[in-house]
C-alpha cells in the first residue's frame, strides 16, 4: 500500500524556471493537502483541496497554484520559480476535515537558484 | 493572530530519562489539537488529537495533555527510536487545515 507518494523526490531550478509537483494517493481521500517546511518555521499550508474539482488557498498561496482534477491527484504548480521558494515540500491527504490525522508523503525537496 | 509555540527546541535525554515536550497556543476557537512524530528526511507521523482541555491519550511511552492554554507531551522512559522531532498543530476549522508549531528535536542516547 503505497499511500501518498510525491514526485519528484528533489530538484533543481533556476530562477524564472515553472516545474510541476505531483501527488499522488490510493487511500480514496476527499481532503489533500500542499504544505511547505522550512528550517525553524514549521509546516505552513499552501493550498488545500475538499474533494476532487475544487482547491482553496492556504496560509502562503502567493507564487503557486494547483489542480485536482481527479480525485487520487493533487499537483503544485510553480509558474516562475525564486529563490524565496526553496523548501522542502509535502502533500497530505485525509479522509475527513476534522480528525487532524493527515497522511504526509515523504516530501519533495527544491532548490531555486 | 493565532500562535503555536513549542519549547524547547531541542532536547537531549538519556534513555529512561522522562520528559515532557510543551506546546502553548493563542487561538480563537481551537477545533482540535494534534501531535505528530517528524523522523529525518520523512514527512509526518500522526499520534494523537486532543479535542477538549482534560483530555488525554496514551500510545505506548508517549502521553499527551491538553489544558487551556497548552498542550504537553510526556515522554516516559524515552528509549533511542523516540529520537524524533515533535510536531504540535492546532486546526479551528473543520476543513483539516493545520497551524503547525516550529517542532522539539528530541535526541535519547543509550
Amino acid at each position: 500500500n503505497a499511500g501518498v507518494t510525491q514526485t519528484p523526490k528533489f530538484r533543481v531550478l533556476k530562477t524564472g524556471q515553472s516545474m510541476t509537483l505531483l501527488c499522488a494517493q490510493d487511500m480514496n481521500h476527499e481532503y489533500m493537502y500542499w504544505y511547505r517546511q522550512d528550517p525553524g518555521m514549521g509546516l505552513r499550508l499552501i493550498h488545500y483541496s475538499v474533494g476532487e474539482g475544487t482547491t482553496a488557498k492556504g496560509e502562503v498561496p502567493d507564487g503557486y497554484n494547483v489542480s485536482r482534477l481527479k480525485k487520487q491527484n493533487f499537483l503544485l504548480g510553480l509558474e516562475s520559480a525564486a529563490p524565496s521558494q526553496t523548501s522542502v515540500y509535502f502533500c497530505a491527504s485525509s479522509p475527513t476535515g476534522w480528525t487532524g490525522e493527515l497522511f504526509f508523503g515523504e516530501g519533495s525537496r527544491l532548490t531555486v537558484l | 493572530e493565532d500562535q503555536v509555540t513549542q519549547s524547547p527546541e531541542a532536547l537531549r535525554l538519556q534513555e529512561g530519562e522522562s520528559s515532557s515536550l510543551n506546546c502553548s497556543y493563542t487561538v480563537s476557537g481551537l477545533r482540535g489539537l494534534f501531535w505528530y512524530r517528524q523522523d529525518p528526511g520523512k514527512g509526518p507521523e500522526f499520534l494523537f488529537t486532543l479535542y477538549s482541555a482534560g483530555e488525554e491519550k496514551e500510545k505506548e511511552r508517549l502521553k499527551a495533555t491538553l489544558t487551556k492554554k497548552e498542550s504537553f507531551l510526556h515522554i516516559t522512559a524515552p528509549k533511542p527510536e523516540d529520537s524524533a522531532t515533535y510536531l504540535c498543530a492546532l486546526t479551528t476549522d473543520s476543513w483539516g487545515k493545520l497551524q503547525f508549531g516550529a517542532g522539539t528535536q528530541v535526541v535519547v542516547t543509550p
